[in-house]
């Protein structure tokens, strides 16, 4: 079946623009999350989507980065005035309970 | 912060060979998860230990959990250079927190034909 699938694969960016991110998570799933990867290392916890109860934004690293999730199924995560720093893979997973599945990622660069 | 620290940071075996990687975490969880990454890309479920199980089989894959000492490994038996990727462990945390996963920095796992 269909996994979870995210839009672009790759966004290269000037600094100071506005990003926006896509995750179809796989139908059914009542969980969404969104994490961030830099070169080599794991990954950060940025915000989680559980049914139509409000959003853990606990990991968003500032109020640049937003998530919306409409419809409890597709969701998109908005980095305004990018900076050098936001350069990394943004990944999306979907979660039934408690095992995650992962899209392939955005790789995104803030030139 | 990081929670799960997996070691080694890299491993590299000849094909056939047995891979342990073991993980060490901080504070009490509801579970311990393993996944599989390839080219920095998604990850991939490899296998879930909940806090009162100490092992587990999946295939290839043992994985014991020792909460006492908060460690957990992971071992791929008879390797294939198709097993090399980048291994995390993921550590759910209880009280509410579970559905939480936290990352450590991963093993680089290298299997050599």
């Amino acid at each position: 079946g269909a996994g979870v699938s995210q839009s672009p694969s790759n966004k290269v960016t000037e600094k100071g623009k506005d990003v926006e991110l896509r995750c179809d998570p796989i139908s059914g799933h009542t969980a969404l999350y969104w994490y961030r990867q830099s070169l080599g290392q794991g990954l950060e916890f940025l915000i989680y989507f559980q049914g139509n109860s409000a959003p853990d934004k606990s990991g968003l690293p500032s109020d640049r980065f937003s998530a919306e999730r409409t419809g409890g199924s597709v969701s998109t995560l908005t980095i305004q005035r990018t900076q050098q720093e936001d350069s990394a893979v943004y990944l999306c997973a979907s979660s039934p309970s408690n095992e995650q599945y992962f899209g392939p990622g955005t790789r995104l660069t803030v030139t | 912060s990081q929670q799960g620290e997996e070691d080694p940071q890299a491993l590299s075996i000849q094909e056939g060979e047995n891979a342990t990687m073991n993980c060490s975490y901080k504070t009490s969880i509801n579970n311990l998860q393993w996944y599989r990454q390839n080219s920095g890309r998604g990850l991939v479920h490899l296998i879930l230990i909940r806090s009162n199980e100490r092992e587990k089989h999946s295939g290839r894959l043992r994985v014991t959990l020792d909460t006492s000492k908060k460690s957990s490994s992971l071992l791929i038996t008879a390797s294939r250079a198709a097993d090399t990727a980048s291994y995390f462990c993921a550590t759910a945390g209880q009280l509410g927190s579970n559905y939480k996963l936290t990352f450590g920095k991963g093993t680089l796992l290298t299997v050599n034909p």
